[in-house]
């Protein structure tokens, strides 16, 4: 079974551009969440969507957004790019919403310039 | 400004030695605890998990202690080897809410 895919793995944008970051959730998962890793903050939260509903969203600005496809399939989008804004982000899946054990992919690296 | 960075706790064991690995949490409501492994260039990898009904559960090599009293979770590897070396984070989790992790604890095993 292929585990949870990112795209790209890296990344590198200019400051006020905008970004779209995809994930592919395990097969058969429902849910997929986001988080931001930096130096930094740790691991925080970003969102979570089941059944292609954000049901919870962390403390971070509106620009990062996302959604979630019918296949299970999400993206994060994050407007007017700040420097700030260069981490990894990572995505999970779960089988369901609130499942519990979710498992992670590679991460896309994000450097803003 | 300057950017202060998380200061990750460090252990440092013997390939062969058992290791210990601490977490305070910090919601007592919290009910579902995970740890998770992270090598240097990949994401996160699931070890363990537990729910707050129980206070010990075993793995493969490792084990998760419990501690509700103090809201306390430790990882515990047995037979540690150069490939449990990694920055391991301890999350928690209560339904309908997102989960939380740890600054992490980096873990170096010297052969």
């Amino acid at each position: 079974k292929a585990g949870v895919t990112q795209t790209p793995r890296y990344l590198i944008k200019t400051r006020g551009q905008q970004v779209t970051l995809s994930c592919s959730p395990i097969s058969g998962h429902r849910s997929v969440s986001w988080y931001q890793q930096t130096p930094g903050q740790g691991l925080q939260f970003l969102f979570e969507y089941f059944s292609e509903t954000q049901r919870n969203k962390g403390n971070f600005p509106g620009r990062f957004s996302g959604r979630q496809f019918s296949n299970s399939r999400s993206e994060m989008n994050v407007s007017t790019l700040e420097l700030g804004d260069s981490a990894l982000y990572l995505c999970a899946s779960s089988l369901e919403y609130q499942s519990g054990e979710a498992f992670f992919g590679q991460g896309t690296r994000l450097t803003v310039v | 400004g300057e950017s202060v960075g998380l200061h990750l706790p460090t252990l440092s064991v013997q390939e062969g030695d058992n290791s210990i690995i601490n977490c305070a949490y910090s919601n007592s409501a919290s009910d579902y605890f995970i740890w998770y492994k992270q090598e240097s260039g990949k994401g996160p990898q699931f070890i363990i998990d537990i729910r707050s009904n129980m206070d010990k559960r075993q793995g493969q090599r490792v084990t998760v202690l419990l501690n509700k009293t103090v809201k306390h979770l430790s990882l515990q590897i047995a037979a540690t080897q150069p490939g449990d070396s990694a920055v391991y984070f301890c999350a928690e989790k209560t339904y309908n809410d997102d989960m939380r992790f740890g600054a992490g604890t980096r873990l170096t095993v010297k052969p």
